[in-house]
């Protein structure tokens, strides 16, 4: 099946650093890629939707000054999160979507903003 | 808006036994409704869709638009089924909404 690879899957940052996190489709191409956070025994809950060569959609109450998207090509969409602070430390997971409008996540990382 | 509903955080049965996975779904137009399995310390995965009607590691799920669910069953329950299970439904915005998810445990 489609593979997603996520990168890097734990990191630790200082506060006031940003971090930045990539999201790879290696067999396909992907036009759209999600971006999600989970909390501990949460669901996922989705921040924003990547769109090769446009502007990502936020969801409400998402600061897109925070957490900027990059989506350069059609297997690579990146997430930046700027001047990081312990309340953005979290779990974060990528998915990319296939021509048949399945899902394919990646396998998450693991921000801790120290 | 659309929303997922998964009455059960935890369900716990034994090997052998019958199992079903309750998810409701709210939405005005015309769902396509997932169910995704996560197993310990795997990523999350595709189980099936319900407009592929197909039966995956003796999972199905039906569509019932008069109830608005689409519960996940499986006849016979195996040790291997435990894991993490969340339905999800895609509206005409294309973005996925999960439900809160119910950890099956499937005892020996």
């Amino acid at each position: 099946g489609a593979v997603v690879s996520q990168h890097p899957s734990r990191v630790i940052c200082k506060s006031g650093t940003s971090v930045k996190i990539e999201c790879r489709s290696l067999d396909f191409q992907a036009t759209t890629m999600f971006w999600y956070r989970q909390f501990p025994k949460q669901s996922l809950m989705l921040m924003a939707t990547s769109n090769e060569g446009s502007k990502a959609t936020y969801e409400q109450g998402v600061e897109k000054d925070k957490f900027l998207i990059n989506h350069a090509s059609l297997t690579l969409s990146t997430l930046t999160v700027t001047s990081a602070h312990p309340e953005d430390s979290s779990f974060y997971i990528c998915s990319a979507r296939d021509d048949d409008r399945r899902e394919f996540f990646g396998s998450g990382t693991r921000l801790t903003v120290v | 808006a659309q929303r997922v509903t998964q009455p059960e955080k935890l369900l716990s049965v034994f090997k052998g036994a019958p199992v079903e996975l309750k998810c409701n779904y709210s939405y005005s137009g015309s769902p396509e409704l997932f169910w995704y399995v996560q197993y310990s310390r795997q990523r999350l995965q595709l189980l099936l869709r319900h407009i592929s009607r197909e039966s995956i590691k003796g999972f199905t799920a039906d569509l019932n638009k008069g109830e608005t669910s689409f519960h996940l069953k499986k006849p016979f329950a195996q040790e291997e089924d435990s894991a993490m299970y969340y339905c999800a439904l895609s509206g005409s915005g294309s973005r996925l909404t999960f439900g809160e998810g119910t950890q099956l445990t499937v005892n020996p």
